[in-house]
């Protein structure tokens, strides 16, 4: 069963940091494109970043530019995101996802909270 | 990257038929038949329903279907059914080589 599952989120203050990660099982990880989506409470969907299946090309949302870094390790089928210069508007639920031309599947999401 | 333009709601009876707009550019829905749709229950985890316009993954009911017309693409659900009631959320792939959700639509069975 192709399966993500994210850690990582909780609690923190603004201008902090946070590193969520993403374990992938079920799929060969190394041949997929991966994505990070974000939702804050109440609201829509967000995407917010993406990387080649080796590592060698990433995009980011302009919202997160500069301010996350999204990176993988094949060997242990786990992606991860970097957030620094957190912010209260960056509070959400964050899905990592596989991505062919669409969406599938989507882990269970984590929560990141930045409050004072 | 602008969010894609979907109605906020969307209503119906059981058994009746609704469907869901989602408008984009050309940069975006017009231009790729990229555009797939998401249904998600509230605390839940978003589940693909249909991926590139018009086509279903195994498991998903054959009462959801897709299509597009130049810039906007269209979820309808046929034969509405109380578990149907959700956020639905269109994508599409974009010219800039990244992905755009919409705005999302609430879909309320009466």
């Amino acid at each position: 069963e192709v399966q993500l599952e994210e850690s990582g989120g909780g609690l923190v203050q603004p201008g902090g940091s946070l590193r969520l990660s993403c374990a992938a099982s079920g799929f060969t990880f190394s041949s997929y494109w991966m994505h990070w989506v974000r939702q804050a409470p109440g609201k829509g969907l967000v995407w917010v970043s993406r990387i080649k299946t080796d590592g060698s090309s990433t995009n980011y949302a302009d919202s997160v530019k500069g301010r996350f870094t999204i990176s993988r390790d094949n060997a242990k089928n786990t992606l991860y995101l970097q957030m620094n210069s957190l912010r209260a508007e960056d509070t959400a639920v964050y899905y990592c996802t596989r991505v062919v031309r669409w969406f599938d599947p989507w882990g269970q999401g984590t929560l990141v909270t930045v409050s004072s | 990257q602008s969010a894609l333009t979907q109605p906020a709601s969307v209503s119906g009876s059981p058994g009746q038929s609704i469907t869901i707009s989602c408008t984009g550019t050309s940069s975006d829905v017009g231009g790729y038949n990229f555009v797939s749709w998401y249904q998600q229950h509230p605390g839940k985890a978003p589940k693909l329903m249909i991926y590139d316009v018009s086509n279903r993954p195994s498991g998903v009911s054959n009462r959801f279907s897709g299509s597009k017309s130049g810039n906007t693409a269209s979820l309808t659900i046929s034969g509405l059914q109380a578990e149907d009631e959700a956020d639905y959320y269109c994508s599409s792939y974009t010219s800039s080589g990244t992905y755009v959700f919409g705005t999302g639509t609430k879909v309320t069975v009466l």
